[in-house]
């Protein structure tokens, strides 16, 4: 069964350095997005990304944040200055149709950790 | 907004026992509810879902009801194992936004002990 992978697994940086998480999704998948899930806390949605531009995005994905979809298959989120607060699980997810009653599908995440 | 709240963990089962996680939601429009499961070290999977009211989701022995009138989806398990122990997140997308983001509660963790 298809998958969306994220790589690394997990990602070691230096506050106020730039990091770059990637995830393929599902190859035939047309909605792409970002979740992140601070520890003991909610998974909270960051962005959505259609059709080469952001179709959505939360309070928490401010300036330092970006997404890109570089090469048609891998879509990755940069945080430009990393903040300790940044440090959390970061999920990629993507899926094929834009309907509330169809599931998104899970990478396993990314764990950051901010030093 | 939106919002999901579910039973605090840790919840802490014998194997064989019967399992209710309770979610409640709060939407805007009418929300898709799921539940996805966390395996240890592993991403979310979807494991069932309901599109509208008294519509029942299953899966792998799980069942939850959609039910509007108490905006629940509980979660339940006749006879849990030691397999099931994972982290479980009830979610809603709703129809009153767009781009059907994902709203999560906070999940709650499952041990099921032999």
């Amino acid at each position: 069964e298809p998958e969306v992978t994220q790589t690394p697994s997990h990602q070691v940086t230096q506050m106020g350095q730039e990091v770059i998480l990637r995830c393929v999704p599902i190859s035939n998948h047309l909605y792409f997005y970002w979740y992140r899930q601070i520890l003991g806390q909610k998974v909270e949605f960051l962005v959505s990304f259609y059709n080469n531009e952001i179709s959505e995005k939360s309070e928490i994905f401010d300036d330092q944040f970006s997404v890109e979809r570089p090469d048609g298959s891998n879509f990755t989120l940069k945080i430009r200055s990393t903040k300790l607060e940044d440090s959390a699980m970061y999920f990629c997810a993507s899926g094929l149709l834009r309907q509330g009653n169809q599931p998104q599908h899970f990478g396993d995440g990314t764990r950051l950790s901010i030093l | 907004g939106d919002s999901v709240t579910q039973m605090e963990g840790p919840v802490t089962l014998s194997e064989e026992a019967f399992l209710t996680i309770n979610c409640t939601y709060t939407a805007t429009g009418y929300p898709s509810l799921f539940w996805y499961v966390q395996y240890p070290g592993e991403g979310l999977q979807l494991l069932l879902k309901a599109t509208k009211a008294d519509d029942k989701g299953s899966n792998k022995g799980f069942e939850a009801t959609y039910r509007k009138e108490t905006t629940s989806f509980h979660l339940e398990k006749g006879s849990v194992q030691v397999s099931d122990s994972a982290v479980y997140f009830c979610a809603l997308t709703d129809s009153g936004g767009s781009n059907y983001k994902l709203t999560f509660g906070k999940g709650t963790l499952l041990t099921v002990n032999p």
